[in-house]
C-alpha cells in the first residue's frame, strides 16, 4: 500500500527563519503530489501541486516544493517564514486508484 | 459560492447514540469524500462517492455508513457511536478527471463520551 511520511511532527521557528518540511512517499509509478495547509480553525487549502514538468513548483504565499524522483521526496520550503504561517501542513500523493493518501501532518509554530 | 459546507460544526454524543453528518457542495462536483483527521495520522479516507447513487469504502469504513441520494449532498452516518470515533471529520469534493484537486469543508468536531 502506498504511504506518505512526514518526518517532522512539530516544528518551531522564529520569524524570518527558513523552512523546510520533509515529505517522502512510497510509490514507483507516476505521481501527482500536493501540499495542503490548515490554518488554525480553518479547513484544508491547497498550497501547491506537482503533476509534471519543472520539478520545482511554486505555490501561494511564497511557498515552493521540489520533486526529487530519485529520492521519492517532495519537500516544502519557504525562505523566510511569518507568524501567519503558523498552521498544520499535509503532504498528499494521488495513488493508482485516484485517491489521495495523506501524510501525518507537520505542525508549524512561528514565534513572532 | 459557498463551496463545501459541513453541518454541524460541533457535536457531542454518548456511546451508542447515532447521528448523521451532512456535506453539501455547490460546485457540481461528481466526486465526494469523507475523511477523519486524528493527531499524527493525517487524514484517512472513510468512504467516497464517484457520483449520485454510488458509494465505496475507503481506508477506515467500519462503523460508518454513507449515502449520496443527491449529487450535491453526501451524508455520513454513525449508527452506534463509539469513543474511538472521536475525531474531526472533513468532507471534500472534486471534479471528475482533471487534476484531482479536492476542495474541503470546514470540518465537524465530534466527541463521543
Amino acid at each position: 500500500a502506498q504511504s506518505v511520511s512526514q518526518h517532522n511532527h512539530h516544528v518551531i521557528l522564529s520569524e524570518a527563519a527558513s523552512l523546510e518540511l520533509g515529505c517522502n512517499y512510497s510509490y514507483g509509478g507516476t505521481v501527482n503530489l500536493f501540499w495542503y495547509v490548515q490554518y488554525p480553525g480553518q479547513h484544508l487549502q491547497l498550497l501547491l501541486k506537482y503533476f509534471s514538468g519543472d520539478p520545482l513548483v511554486k505555490g501561494i504565499k511564497g511557498f515552493e516544493a521540489e520533486f526529487i524522483k530519485s529520492k521519492f521526496s517532495f519537500n516544502l520550503r519557504k525562505p523566510s517564514v511569518q507568524w501567519s504561517d503558523t498552521a498544520e501542513y499535509f503532504c498528499a500523493v494521488k495513488n493508482a486508484g485516484n485517491m489521495l493518501t495523506f501524510g501525518g501532518g507537520t505542525r508549524l509554530m512561528v514565534k513572532p | 459560492n459557498a463551496g463545501v459546507t459541513q453541518t454541524p460544526k460541533f457535536r457531542v454524543l454518548k456511546t451508542g447514540q447515532s447521528m448523521t453528518l451532512l456535506c453539501a457542495q455547490d460546485m457540481n462536483h461528481e466526486y465526494m469524500y469523507w475523511y477523519r483527521q486524528d493527531p499524527g495520522m493525517g487524514l484517512r479516507l472513510i468512504h467516497y462517492s464517484v457520483g449520485e447513487g454510488t458509494t465505496a469504502k475507503g481506508e477506515v469504513p467500519d462503523g460508518y455508513n454513507v449515502s449520496r441520494l443527491k449529487k450535491q449532498n453526501f451524508l455520513l452516518g454513525l449508527e452506534s457511536a463509539a469513543p474511538s470515533q472521536t475525531s474531526v471529520y472533513f468532507c471534500a469534493s472534486r471534479l471528475t478527471g482533471g487534476e484531482n484537486i479536492q476542495y474541503f469543508g470546514a470540518g465537524t468536531r465530534l466527541s463521543v463520551l
